[in-house]
């Protein structure tokens, strides 16, 4: 069965533009969560949907939003873009059943702000 | 929420050795535990993970302990290879709750 499919899979965007990223589930996995990834930082994470409503957020500016389609799959959305930005951006999908279950990622897509 | 703090943050070993990499958690609710390996250019996979209702699993040459009462967790690697190499994270998770994952722990394994 097919694995989670992020797309773009390479972004370069100016400062203060906005970006949309993609995110398409493994087919019956309702959970998706996005991350940024960041040379020293490990995985911060920046919200998780289910059903097409945000579960969890993490602390991470407004600038960053995210919605999810009943299909499952997920977007993400970053206005006005900053230098800090630029980082690998990796969405996983789960079951999401009662009690925490494995995440399975995505490749990512790498978002370079210049 | 849960902090998951994860050291050390690189080890270098000899190929053949052991590696232990160490977590630690701060909500006593978590009771799911998955170490994903992340190679160089690729995304983060799972390598083996525990409940909390287990004190320890192996894979191989892979085993993981758990210690509620501590609330820390480790990963255990034996006879290192070089493909071993990568970054290791280790994760906290609970119910419904999107797992948190430590900093990560970069292993280089020297041939």
């Amino acid at each position: 069965k097919a694995g989670v499919t992020q797309t773009p899979r390479y972004l370069i965007k100016t400062r203060g533009q906005q970006v949309t990223l993609s995110c398409s589930p493994i087919s019956g996995h309702r959970s998706v969560s996005w991350y940024q990834q960041t040379p020293g930082q490990g995985l911060q994470f920046l919200f998780e949907y289910f059903s097409e409503t945000q579960r969890n957020k993490g602390n991470f500016p407004g600038r960053f939003s995210g919605r999810q389609f009943s299909n499952s799959r997920s977007e993400m959305n970053v206005s006005t873009l900053e230098l800090g930005d630029s980082a690998l951006y990796l969405c996983a999908s789960s079951l999401a059943g009662v009690g925490a279950t494995e995440a399975f990622f995505g490749q990512g897509t790498r978002l370079t702000v210049v | 929420g849960e902090n998951v703090e994860q050291h050390p943050s690189t080890l270098s070993v000899q190929e053949g050795d052991s590696a232990v990499i160490k977590c630690t958690y701060s909500d006593s609710a978590s009771n799911y535990f998955p170490w994903y390996k992340q190679e160089l250019g690729k995304r983060p996979q799972l390598i083996i993970d525990i409940r909390s209702n287990v004190g320890e699993k192996k894979d191989q040459r892979i085993a993981v302990t758990l210690n509620k009462t501590a609330k820390h967790f480790s990963l255990h690697i034996t006879e290192t290879q070089p493909e071993d190499s990568a970054v290791y994270f280790c994760a906290g998770g609970a119910g419904r709750r999107a797992l948190t994952f430590g900093s990560g722990t970069r292993l280089q394994v020297q041939p």
